[in-house]
């Protein structure tokens, strides 16, 4: 079944407390993005990659670093969360032509409460 | 997710009845648009998507229809049903661009 999966699913930290959120498509898409859900304010994009270390900024990149070491991979990375990125995270997979966008296939979600 | 509801628009349908929800973007450089519906507890799901060399896409049950000349695209739902409740969200991505905007999104209540 072609999939986009995120784990965990629900995480509770702490302040400064690292954590790593795991994305994984097996959809061999070239393109691969995390989006971050607030309330009133739908999807924002975190970071994004075309390909295999090729990432870049979203329009909300503070606070978060990716990796791109796997086409099918995608870790985002929270080197010191604080209690404003409690939120709902979403990681999106779609094929790139490089030249046209097209749909995106989004995970499950992760919903990470920082204390 | 299960509190993306708040604080959205809501359009309230009968059972049977055709919806409409509508979405103004706001970049004239995109070109490429989206539909996505969104379930309590779940992640977006591909609804049907549109390019600015049409006006007009139809899937099942669905249509997309975009005016490039005000800046606004809209999703039409035939006899909609109990299990298209759910909130609507559309997307742009500008010309040339890898990033997607979305909307805040609609939430559309069925009533049986």
């Amino acid at each position: 079944e072609a999939q986009v999966t995120q784990n965990p699913r629900y995480l509770i930290t702490v302040t400064g407390k690292k954590l790593t959120v795991t994305c994984s498509q097996n959809m061999n898409h070239e393109y691969m993005s995390w989006y971050r859900q607030d309330p009133g304010l739908g999807l924002r994009q975190i970071y994004y990659s075309m390909n295999v270390e090729v990432t870049d900024k979203g329009d909300v990149p503070e606070g978060y670093k990716v990796s791109r070491k796997e086409k099918r991979n995608f870790p985002l990375i929270l080197e010191s969360p604080s209690p404003n990125q409690t939120s709902l995270y979403f990681c999106a997979s779609s094929f790139s032509s490089g030249r046209m966008a097209y749909e995106q296939y989004f995970g499950p979600g992760t919903r990470l409460t920082v204390t | 997710g299960e509190n993306v509801g708040l604080h959205l628009p809501t359009l309230s349908v009968q059972e049977g009845d055709n919806s409409i929800i509508n979405c103004a973007y706001s970049n004239s450089a995109s070109d490429y648009f989206i539909w996505y519906k969104q379930e309590s507890g779940k992640g977006p799901q591909f609804i049907i998507d549109i390019r600015s060399n049409m006006d007009k896409r139809q899937g099942q049950r669905v249509t997309v229809l975009l005016n490039k000349t005000v800046k606004h695209l809209s999703l039409q739902i035939a006899a909609t049903q109990p299990g298209d409740s759910a909130v609507y969200f559309c997307a742009e991505n500008p010309h040339n661009f890898n990033k997607f905007y979305f909307g805040s999104g609609t939430k559309l209540n069925v009533k049986p």
